[in-house]
């Protein structure tokens, strides 16, 4: 059972364009979802994160738009750059546990 | 600040050996985490450590895996009888809090049973 679910599988937008990565989840004691930047041959790399509290978080060029009522989230990368090609995941913890449940992940590739 | 440091970065090993995988977490940090990634199943969570006791080892097949934390400065994940499912990058991460917040990965031991 996939409690963390993402779309699409892959992605590609021309450079400057935004990109939107979709996320749901399943378990509504989910209340801390981190999104992860992986390069190839690279662990994962935490890139931004919101808890279930707000319904929005930006730093930079990232945003995340969040629906507790859906138990949907997304990942918008703004004006989109060559270097930020790479897979993202989607991940979701409950109540304090350490333990990440990770999502299938996108792969973005950005065009220029 | 080198990083979670993991080695070796590839092993290969043939059906029914031991494999054991080692993890320098960050200096000062209190947890660390070992996950599996494939291409089939992603990224899984296997087990944790906060200041080197065993908190949650929930994603371990029972059988041929265990890790231990035998000080704060490295981490083992020993897998016995090794077979060809268990083929996959182990992912060993450090985290500064007690929980899921800003984990740091490294690179990542590439496990290729034969």
């Amino acid at each position: 059972q996939q409690q963390v679910r993402q779309s699409p599988q892959s992605l590609t937008v021309w450079e400057g364009e935004t990109a939107i990565l979709n996320c749901s989840y399943e378990n509504s004691a989910f209340d801390y979802f981190p999104w992860y930047q992986q390069f190839p041959g690279e662990g994962p790399a935490l890139l931004i994160s919101i808890l279930s509290v707000s319904n929005k978080k930006e730093d930079g060029r990232f945003t995340i738009f969040f629906n507790k009522r859906e138990k949907k989230l997304s990942l918008h990368i703004a004006d989109s750059q060559p270097g930020d090609s790479a897979t993202y995941f989607c991940a979701a913890s409950k109540g304090g546990s350490a333990k990440l449940i990770f999502g299938e992940g996108t792969k973005l590739t950005v065009s220029s | 600040n080198a990083g979670v440091i993991q080695t070796p970065r590839h092993k290969v090993t043939g059906k029914g050996q031991e494999a054991t995988l080692w993890c320098e977490p960050i200096s000062g940090h209190s947890a660390v985490f070992w996950y599996r990634q494939t291409i089939v199943q992603g990224l899984e969570f296997l087990t944790y450590f906060r200041n080197q006791a065993p908190i949650d080892d929930s994603g371990m097949p029972k059988e041929r895996f265990s890790a231990q934390m035998p000080n704060q400065s490295h981490s083992t994940l020993k897998i016995q009888s090794t077979q060809p499912q268990d083929s996959a990058v182990y992912l060993c991460a450090s985290s500064p809090l007690t929980g899921a917040e800003t984990l740091y990965f490294g690179s990542g031991t590439r496990l290729t049973v034969l």
